[in-house]
Order: structure tokens, then C-alpha cells, then sequence
């Protein structure tokens, strides 16, 4: 079983309607959770970056943690056509030593204007 | 700024080879990752460069190495490649003070095709 679960889709929705993408982990000492967006042809870039649990909102993005159900949550509110992209949630344990950012394997979304 | 530079874009080897990529961070980044992306396992992190010193290491066998030079440019080497090793390799910068937790930038990528 991953560390990281995602669904990878497709999913495929109006334009203007609320997008959720989801991740579930495995391992309790992921503390720093983050979302990638990737671009065909592009690498990822940054959109959402937490560490407790809660809501954090950043414009028409909001990303929720749930710490104790090992959830977290991207939420798009009214989706453009280019927010169609893969997103990617990312996440990793604050150590001693070896640390490493575990992916889940991403969700393909396509906004039909 | 100019963002992470990957070079080449596109590769194609052969089983039994070795290949190197390169990666130059964003200007001030001190430290770079390296990231292999294929369809089934999806984006794993490789290793951590910090300062000329490998900080992190993911799970990868030792055919896989890298390197981090004074000016913070990175080279990855894969010796005896397998066709397994065909991906999508990405490079990322970050400014390095709080290792993987910081923000990553990534670069475009090199295709890598082994036959």
C-alpha cells in the first residue's frame, strides 16, 4: 500500500462549478502538506502549502487538513478552463536526518468552458 | 528571475548505458532535489543536495547519483540504465534552510527514453 493515495481521475467538470481533489496518507508523522499544480509539458508549481490541521484559503483555492482521518483536500471554487491541469498533493514528516517529500500519484482535471 | 533550467530536454540511451542531467537552481537557491515522474508511480524524490552534501535520500538503487557543484548547479548520473528508467526527470531549487519542507521550484523536466 502507498504512503499516498490519490485519485487519479480524469475529472471533468463545467466552468464554474467547485472542484474537490483529495488525498489520503498512511504514515501520522506527516506534518507539512502541499499542493502542486503540473501543467502538460510543464514541471509542478506550488499552489497550497499547510501544516495544521484546518482550512487555509488563498483566493479560489482552499486546502483543508484532517489530521486525525489522514485527509487533506484541495478545493476549487469557480473553476476556470485553466485550472485544467494535474494536481498533486505532497507531503512529508519533519525528522532527523533523512527527509523526503512523498506525492501522491496526482488528479487529472479538465474545466469545460 | 530566471527560473530552473533543465538540460538536455530530451534523451535517448540505450539499455546498459549511462546518462547525466543537468540542473541549474534559481539564483540564491542553495539547495536542489532531484524527482523521477512515470505514469504507474507517479513524482518520487530521489535525493536532496545541500551545499555541495547530500542532505535526503529517497529509495532509489545506487545507479542513481548526483552531485552539487560550488555555484549550486546540480548533475544527476544513472550508470547501467534499465528500460524501467525511461521517465520524466525534474529538478527542483529552493532556498535550502529548511530542507524539503521549503519551497520547492521546479524546473520543465528531461524526458529520458531508454530502448
Amino acid at each position: 500500500q502507498k504512503e499516498v493515495e490519490q485519485d487519479p481521475g480524469p475529472l471533468s467538470v463545467p466552468e464554474g462549478a467547485i472542484v474537490s481533489l483529495n488525498c489520503t496518507y498512511s504514515n501520522s508523522a506527516f506534518q507539512y502538506f502541499m499542493w502542486y499544480r503540473q501543467y502538460s509539458r510543464k514541471g509542478p508549481e506550488l499552489l497550497m502549502y499547510t501544516y495544521s490541521s484546518g482550512n487555509k484559503e488563498d483566493g479560489r483555492f482552499t486546502a483543508q487538513v484532517d489530521k486525525s482521518s489522514k485527509y487533506i483536500s484541495l478545493f476549487i471554487r469557480d473553476s476556470q478552463p485553466s485550472d485544467s491541469a494535474t494536481y498533486l498533493c505532497a507531503m512529508t514528516a519533519r525528522g532527523f536526518g533523512n527527509e523526503k517529500l512523498t506525492f501522491g500519484t496526482g488528479t487529472r482535471l479538465t474545466i469545460i468552458p | 528571475k530566471a527560473g530552473v533550467t533543465q538540460t538536455p530536454r530530451y534523451l535517448i540511451k540505450t539499455r546498459g548505458q549511462q546518462v547525466t542531467l543537468s540542473c541549474s537552481p534559481i539564483s540564491g537557491h542553495r539547495s536542489v532535489s532531484w524527482y523521477q515522474q512515470t505514469p504507474g508511480q507517479g513524482l518520487q524524490f530521489l535525493f536532496e543536495y545541500f551545499s555541495e552534501t547530500q542532505r535526503n535520500k529517497g529509495n532509489f538503487p545506487g545507479r542513481f547519483s548526483g552531485r552539487q557543484f560550488s555555484n549550486s548547479r546540480s548533475e544527476m548520473n544513472v550508470s547501467t540504465l534499465e528500460l524501467g528508467d525511461s521517465a520524466l526527470y525534474l529538478c527542483a531549487s529552493s532556498e535550502g534552510l529548511a530542507g524539503v519542507r521549503d519551497t520547492q521550484y521546479f524546473g520543465p523536466g528531461t524526458r529520458l527514453t531508454v530502448l
